[in-house]
């Protein structure tokens, strides 16, 4: 069965920077694109970028540009996230998120269990 | 402030119909397939409808889609007090190049 094993909870200061994984399990990891999104407390879904575990290739939202990374080890089947020069807006619950078309379509049918990043001082 | 527009909340007495409207542009709905997320308090959101009206296998058929032009709306039918939760639309933007959601909409059932 498919499965996103995210890494656990994080407490980082201001301008620091995180680097979560999920680990995926339960399908040939390279022929399905991953997204991240996070979700701030209380708040909505937000997109924050997509890789393709085949060729490690990446796009970000906008927002984000400048500040976050996206790799992956085939290897492991596992892919990473980084988010840099962390703020307090940056506290949030993170997912990893596997479309079932396979590509850029928004279409989530597994999801890891997040990951709760927390900033502050 | 979200690309896609939802109400924030909706109610419905259990037994009733609701729907949910989800109201975007020619560069995200427009052109693109519509999906639907479910999420419960403390837990990862759950597809319950892709490709604007298919349900993944499990997902009752209580629960519709629909997309016309730029607006998509999900529908749920003999409403459960288990459906209390926020619903989402999401889908891709082609000007932007980035996945979009709504801000989600809180569904009571009184």
């Amino acid at each position: 069965q498919v499965q996103l094993v995210q890494s656990g909870a994080e407490v980082k200061k201001p301008g620091a920077s995180v680097k979560l994984s999920c680990k995926a399990s339960g399908y040939t990891f390279s022929t399905y694109y991953m997204h991240w999104v996070r979700q701030a407390p209380g708040q909505g879904l937000e997109w924050m970028g997509i890789i393709n575990p085949s060729g490690g290739s990446t796009s970000y939202a906008q927002k984000f540009q400048g500040r976050v990374t996206m790799t992956r080890d085939t290897s492991t089947s596992t892919v990473y996230m980084e988010l840099s020069s962390l703020r307090s807006e940056d506290t949030a619950v993170y997912y990893c998120a596997r479309p079932r078309s396979g590509s850029y379509y928004v279409d989530f049918d597994y999801w890891g269990q997040g990951t709760l990043v927390t900033v502050s001082s | 402030q979200s690309v896609l527009t939802q109400p924030p909340s909706v109610s419905a007495a259990p037994g009733q119909k609701v729907t949910i409207s989800c109201s975007g542009n020619s560069s995200n709905i427009g052109n693109n397939y519509v999906s639907w997320y479910q999420q419960l308090p403390g837990t990862a959101p759950k597809l319950l409808i892709y490709d604007n009206n298919k349900r993944p296998s499990g997902i009752p058929d209580r629960f519709s889609g629909s997309k016309s032009g730029t607006s998509a709306t999900l529908g749920i039918t003999g409403l459960q007090t288990g459906d209390e939760a926020d619903y989402y639309c999401g889908t891709w933007d082609s000007s932007l190049s980035a996945g979009v959601f709504g801000g989600g909409t809180k569904l009571t059932v009184l």
